[in-house]
């Protein structure tokens, strides 16, 4: 039973282009994160909403667009992609509800190479 | 702003050995601390956390973490290291009225048999 996922796993574009993200989660938790994870392995926040309602919005150029169109999904839409947006994005989810300790769970990753 | 350094870019160790992973914190007021493990082309899991409570911390696959207040201390330990626990490992802190979690920037551990 797959947790959190994430799809697709490798996503290899033009500059330029316009492309989509999507996760969802079965683990009933009531907020979704988004992470990108650079070619150093620095891992940074980029999004994350709780109960549909964005709740951290990181200094992101306004090509990333998250939407989540209800508790179990929030995929990620970006916009004329650059070659600094390669890297690994990944999903996440948590409960927040049951408190501010509770770990997030990860995705395995999207891959994106912008060519 | 919170932030979390993890000193050592890479952690070597023979199998068999004890090993730790270093990690400070910055936080205002009492932080949350986790560790997290990736695996090569994998996600992050969860190994362990502090939110309160006893200093020392168990966790998944015979892991343990120490909370150091005084040092805003969150090292990894494991009395014995397996091959298998040769990874990518996150240290991260979350503000306790925050909602954002900040990771560090990870430690390599490599563990030769």
């Amino acid at each position: 039973d797959t947790a959190v996922s994430q799809t697709p796993k490798y996503l290899v574009t033009q500059m330029g282009n316009d492309k989509s993200i999507k996760c969802e989660q079965n683990l009933g938790h009531d907020t979704m994160y988004w992470y990108k994870q650079d070619s150093k392995k620095f891992l940074k926040i980029m999004f994350s909403y709780n109960n549909k309602e964005l709740i951290i919005n990181e200094t992101v150029p306004n090509r990333f667009s998250p939407k989540s169109p209800d508790k179990a999904h929030l995929n990620l839409h970006i916009n004329s992609l650059e070659l600094g947006d390669s890297a690994v994005y990944f999903c996440a989810s948590s409960s927040l509800s049951g408190g501010l300790g509770d770990e997030q769970f990860f995705g395995p990753g999207t891959r994106l190479t912008v060519l | 702003a919170q932030s979390v350094a993890q000193p050592e870019d890479q952690v070597n160790v023979a199998e068999g050995n004890p090993l730790t992973v270093k990690c400070t914190y910055s936080v205002s007021g009492n932080p949350y601390l986790f560790w997290y493990v990736q695996y090569p082309n994998r996600g992050l899991q969860f190994l362990l956390k502090y939110i309160t409570g006893d200093n020392l911390v168990k966790g998944s696959y015979g892991f343990e973490a120490e909370f150091n207040k005084s040092q805003t201390s969150f090292h990894l330990k494991k009395p014995s290291a397996l091959v298998s626990d040769s990874a990518l490992y996150f240290c991260a802190v979350r503000a306790i009225y925050g909602n954002k979690l900040v990771f560090g920037a990870g430690t390599i551990l490599r563990v030769k048999s």
